[in-house]
């Protein structure tokens, strides 16, 4: 059974960077079949998709955020990991890392990580 | 970017009834349509993916159908369980998007 675990601090100071991993079991993300996505959401709020990677290391990521956003992917350790710099209170919100399937649709979702952004 | 509207926001129905969302998209998106419903504290759980394909172990009485810019969710008969926030997530192109969610509760 695939899962999805994120893992990182929960409180990031403003102007920081936001680091989070997500590790994966029940499958390899280096299969080559998915690809690897984070999304957030607000508290109160709707979805936001922030950004995919692929095996090979190729991203994507929402134009709104892709001057502050990096995604990466440590095939050895089955994981990917988000960064996210100059964060403000905005970027306060629940982190889910989820899988990308070739339909289009993100199958597998990680719980969430809550993370707030203050002094 | 692709907009996604989705309605109602809110909605308030009784155990047994037939509900149905909509969502309408800013341009063709074809059938590259999914509906996830998300329960209070919870993840997103995929339920219909292709606008109209129901996801493995789903409940039969979820469905989804439409094309091109205008797509229906729909439950056929309400169940307690059924209580959550339903999204549309469009994934024809990047950046993909979601509806803004509707809420539905039971009467």
């Amino acid at each position: 059974q695939v899962q999805l675990q994120e893992s990182g601090p929960g409180l990031v100071k403003p102007s920081q960077t936001l680091s989070l991993t997500c590790t994966v079991s029940g499958d390899s993300i280096s299969s080559g079949t998915y690809f690897w996505s984070w999304i957030r959401q607000p508290a109160g709020e709707g979805l936001e998709w922030i950004g995919r990677i692929s095996p090979s290391g190729s991203a994507n990521y929402n134009p709104y955020l892709k001057s502050r956003v990096t995604i990466s992917i440590d095939t050895s350790k089955n994981q990917f990991s988000l960064k996210l710099s100059s964060v403000t209170a905005a970027d306060t919100a629940v982190y889910y890392c989820a899988r990308k399937s070739r339909r289009g649709d993100h199958d597998y979702w990680g719980q969430g990580t809550l993370v707030t952004v203050s002094s | 970017d692709i907009q996604m509207t989705q309605s109602p926001s809110s909605l308030s129905a009784s155990v047994g009834d037939r509900v149905t969302i909509t969502c309408q998209a800013s341009q063709d998106i074809s059938n590259y349509l999914n509906w996830y419903q998300q329960k209070p504290g919870k993840a997103p759980k995929l339920l219909i993916y292709g606008a109209s394909n129901l996801e493995t172990g789903v409940p039969s009485r979820f469905s989804g159908s439409g094309s091109g810019t205008d797509f229906t969710f729909t439950i056929s008969s309400l169940q307690p369980e059924d209580v959550a926030t339903y999204y549309c997530q469009h994934c024809d192109s990047l950046p993909y998007t979601f509806g803004q969610g509707s809420k539905l509760d039971i009467k």
